[in-house]
Order: structure tokens, then sequence, then C-alpha cells
């Protein structure tokens, strides 16, 4: 079992639908989590950053972490075309040198 | 904005020969890491350094070799390319502080190993 599970999709939604991208994990001990986006044939862009559980809004996009059920959210409002892209989840435990664990993303089409 | 780039965004190279990917950051970072990212594997570190001369091993280290000669700038070496080394190959750095859990990836190289 993958230490951070993600389903891989592809996602399609119509444009302006609230999208939902979801993460498990089963190290208890992780506690920063962030979310990149990635564009194809593109690095990895940095879209959101948590520290343990709770909400973080930034314009049409919420992050939510329940550290209980060791689940993660990547909430989207209003989505767009141009949000097509992959979204990964990553997360630390803030030991050991501060890896991150990723998961292997999920691909998320935006249709006109 | 923190800036990472990488020499080459396409490369295709025969088997056996050496293929050198450099990555270079703009913000004064200590930490540097290279991956691969391959489909339904995800993204897997190879290696990463967390000062000039220093490096430690990844996941997945074989078959690959690194150099960090000046801050700035970090090298991944295939000392002799094989086919099943093909793959979008991904720098990142990470500063400190308050900022320290957050890495910040470069372009990507998507290499090809004819």
């Amino acid at each position: 079992q993958k230490e951070v599970e993600q389903d891989p999709g592809p996602l399609s939604v119509p444009e302006g639908a609230i999208v939902s991208l979801n993460c498990t994990y089963s190290n208890s001990a992780f506690q920063y989590f962030m979310w990149y986006r990635q564009y194809s044939r593109k690095g990895p862009e940095l879209l959101m950053y948590t520290y343990s559980s709770g909400n973080k809004e930034d314009g049409r996009f919420t992050a939510q972490v329940d550290k209980s059920s060791k689940y993660i959210s990547l909430f989207i409002r209003d989505s767009q075309p141009s949000d097509s892209a992959t979204y990964l989840c990553a997360m630390s435990d803030g030991n050991a040198g501060n890896m991150l664990t990723f998961g292997g993303g999920t691909r998320l089409m935006v249709k006109p | 904005d923190v800036k990472v780039t990488q020499s080459s965004r396409y490369l295709v190279k025969r088997t056996g020969e050496k293929v050198f990917l450099e990555c270079v950051q703009d913000m004064d970072h200590e930490n540097m890491f290279w991956y691969r990212q391959d489909p339904g594997l995800g993204l897997r570190l190879i290696y990463f350094s967390y000062d000039v001369k220093m490096k430690e091993k990844g996941d997945i280290p074989e078959g690959y070799s690194v150099s960090r000669e000046k801050k700035e700038r970090f090298s991944l070496i295939l000392e002799s390319a094989s086919t099943n080394q093909t793959s979008m190959y991904l720098c990142a750095s990470r500063g400190g502080g308050q900022d320290q859990e957050t890495q910040y990836f470069g372009p990507g190289t998507r290499l090809l190993v004819l």
C-alpha cells in the first residue's frame, strides 16, 4: 500500500462546477500538506500549503485537512478550463530532512 | 518569485551515452532535489543535496549520480543511459525558515533514451 493514495482520474467536469480532489495517507506523523498543480509537460507549481488540520482558502481554492481521518481535500469553486491540469498532493512530517511524500496525482479536465 | 531552471526541456540520447542534466536556482536555497516522474508511479526521489558538495541518495539512485559544486547548481548525471531511464526529470529546491517544507520545481526535462 502506498503511503499517500490519490485517485488518478481523469476527472472531467463542466465549466463552473465545484471540484473536489482528495488524498488519503497512512502516516499519522504528517503535519504539513501541500497541493501542487502541474500543467501538461510542465513542472509542478505550488498551489496551496497548510499546516496541521483545518481549512485554508485562496481565491477559488480551498484546502482542507482532516488529520483524524488522514484525509486531505482541495476544492475548486467555479472551475475554469484553465484549471485543467494534474493536481498532486504532497506531505511532510517536518522531520528527517523534511522530505515530501507525493500522491500520484489526479488529472482534472474542465470542459467549456 | 523563486525561479528554478533546467538546462534542457527535451533531450534525446542513445543507450550508453553519458547524460548531464543541470538545474539552477536563484533563491540561495540550501536544499535541492532531483526526481523522476513516470505515469502511474508519481514522483520518485533520485538524489538530494542539503549543502554544497553534500549529497544523499533518495529512493531510486541506481544508475544516477549527482554533483553540487556551487550552491545554486545541482547536476544529475546518467553514467550510461539506458532505455528504462526515459522519463520526465524534475529538479526542485527548498529554502529554510517558514518556507522550509515547500519545494519549488523547475519546468522539467523530458529525456528519451533510444
